[in-house]
């Protein structure tokens, strides 16, 4: 069964910095590409970040580049997400997600809160 | 950027009646369009990608169809568990987007 589980979510001040990680199970981790995907309270779906298989190609959704940064370590199969300058719009749940060939995403975690608010 | 729009924001459906949900692109996208449904307090959950392909195990009274701009998801006899967000969700282009959701409701 594929299980994906974020942690690191919390409270943290405006410019603040937090890293989510993402454990992964059930699926061969180093052939999926990887996303997150967020969801301010009460409100839609907002894809933030996609990475390769190996790294090697990674994307951002404009509201996050340059202040987040996506990584992955296929040897503890883990999914990492650093948010740095982080702005009370960037309160959400983030849900980790996979992605198998195509672009759809397959699979969920349950997601991490992270409130940015003083 | 391409934008999803969901319509309606909200369907009013009774159980064993049919749901028809609506998602237009702003530009093509192909069949490169998925559909999620999403319970509250749960995550995201893959329906239909390719525009119309069931992902495993979802039940065949959900189907997709469209091409191009406009895009449909049909539930056939909605039963009590279908109850939910749905969202359409592009990745013919960066960034991928999602519409903003219809909400299924009794």
């Amino acid at each position: 069964e594929v299980q994906l589980l974020e942690s690191g979510g919390g409270l943290v001040q405006p410019g603040g910095s937090l890293r989510l990680s993402c454990v992964a199970s059930g699926f061969t981790f180093s052939n999926n590409g990887m996303s997150w995907v967020r969801q301010a309270p009460g409100k839609g779906l907002e894809w933030v970040s996609v990475i390769s298989t190996s790294g090697g190609i990674i994307y951002y959704a404009d509201s996050v580049k340059g202040r987040f940064t996506i990584s992955r370590d296929n040897s503890k199969n883990t999914l990492y997400l650093q948010m740095n300058s982080l702005r009370a719009e960037d309160t959400a749940i983030y849900y980790c997600a996979k992605k198998p060939q195509g672009g759809w995403f397959d699979a969920w975690g349950q997601g991490t809160l992270v409130t940015v608010s003083s | 950027e391409i934008v999803m729009t969901q319509s309606p924001a909200t369907l009013s459906v009774s159980p064993g009646e049919r749901a028809t949900l609506s998602c237009r692109a702003s530009q093509s996208v192909s069949t490169y369009l998925a559909w999620y449904q999403q319970k509250p307090g749960q995550a995201p959950r893959l329906l239909i990608y390719g525009a119309s392909t069931r992902a495993t195990g979802v039940p065949a009274r959900f189907s997709g169809s469209g091409s191009g701009t406009e895009f449909t998801l049909t539930i056939s006899s909605l039963q009590s568990d279908d109850f939910a967000v749905y969202y359409c969700q592009q990745y013919n282009n960066w960034p991928r987007t999602f519409g903003q959701g219809t909400k299924v409701e009794i």
